[in-house]
């Protein structure tokens, strides 16, 4: 079953640009994830998918700061002039026909 | 606008049953598969089970399987866990989300409900 790699955290100043990596497991390079952002105390919220492409699909409202790209086995989330409500988990996710959901362990991001 | 809203979270001891609900509007419930979501304090998300549209198949954690039965009613537009023999590692914040379309993302989520399994 493939396995989702995420650093622990990262950390950004204020109006930078942060980029967090998703690591797909050996032989899974292929496959599509999707990124989930948690703020502190609240539900997880769906920002976007990722294909092998680096073609993205973002859920709605989600601001144009936020974008997604790809390269070899890893899955890129790009937040750009961060803001204080993006210091959050962000928690990537795929699937496959045998395995229904895989979790990365999540990064913290915080903005300084 | 996608809704989904879960109730039944409380506190249970240790070998006691809990069945969580969830209540999907906004959307044709009867098209999506569904999936149960955990997620422990101060942990990240587990996957608990998943139900494809018309319960034509579940699939269940390694972790859950046995004791967790997952359920749908397309007419009420509710999707169902019934927990039982909980342990204290079942406490958790149980989450119920719709995939987007079959074998695809997480694309809606609820606001979740407190499991805390504890004598």
């Amino acid at each position: 079953q493939p396995v989702l790699t995420q650093s622990s955290s990262a950390s950004a100043s204020l109006g930078s640009s942060v980029k967090l990596t998703c690591t797909l497991s050996s032989g899974h390079n292929t496959y599509t994830i999707a990124w989930h952002q948690q703020q502190p105390g609240k539900a997880p919220r769906y920002l976007m998918k990722i294909q092998r492409s680096g073609s993205h699909n973002k859920g709605s409202g989600v601001p144009d700061r936020f974008s997604g790209s790809s390269s070899g086995a890893d899955r890129y989330l790009t937040i750009s002039n961060l803001q204080s409500e993006d210091e959050a988990d962000y928690y990537c996710e795929t699937w496959d026909s045998n395995t229904p959901r895989v979790f990365g362990g999540g990064t913290k991001l915080n903005v300084l | 606008e996608v809704r989904l809203v879960e109730s039944g979270g409380g506190l249970v001891q240790p070998g006691g049953s809990l069945k969580l609900s969830c209540a999907g509007s906004g959307f044709f419930f009867s098209s999506y598969e569904m999936i149960w979501v955990r997620q422990a304090p101060g942990k990240g998300l587990e996957w608990v089970s998943y139900i494809r549209s018309g319960s034509t198949a579940m699939y269940y954690a390694e972790s859950v399987k046995g004791r967790f039965t997952i359920s749908r009613d397309s007419a009420k537009n509710s999707l169902s866990l019934q927990m039982s023999s909980l342990r204290a590692e079942d406490t958790a914040v149980y989450y119920c989300a719709r995939v987007e379309s079959p074998a695809a993302n997480i694309d809606n989520w609820g606001q979740g409900t407190l499991v805390t399994v504890s004598s």
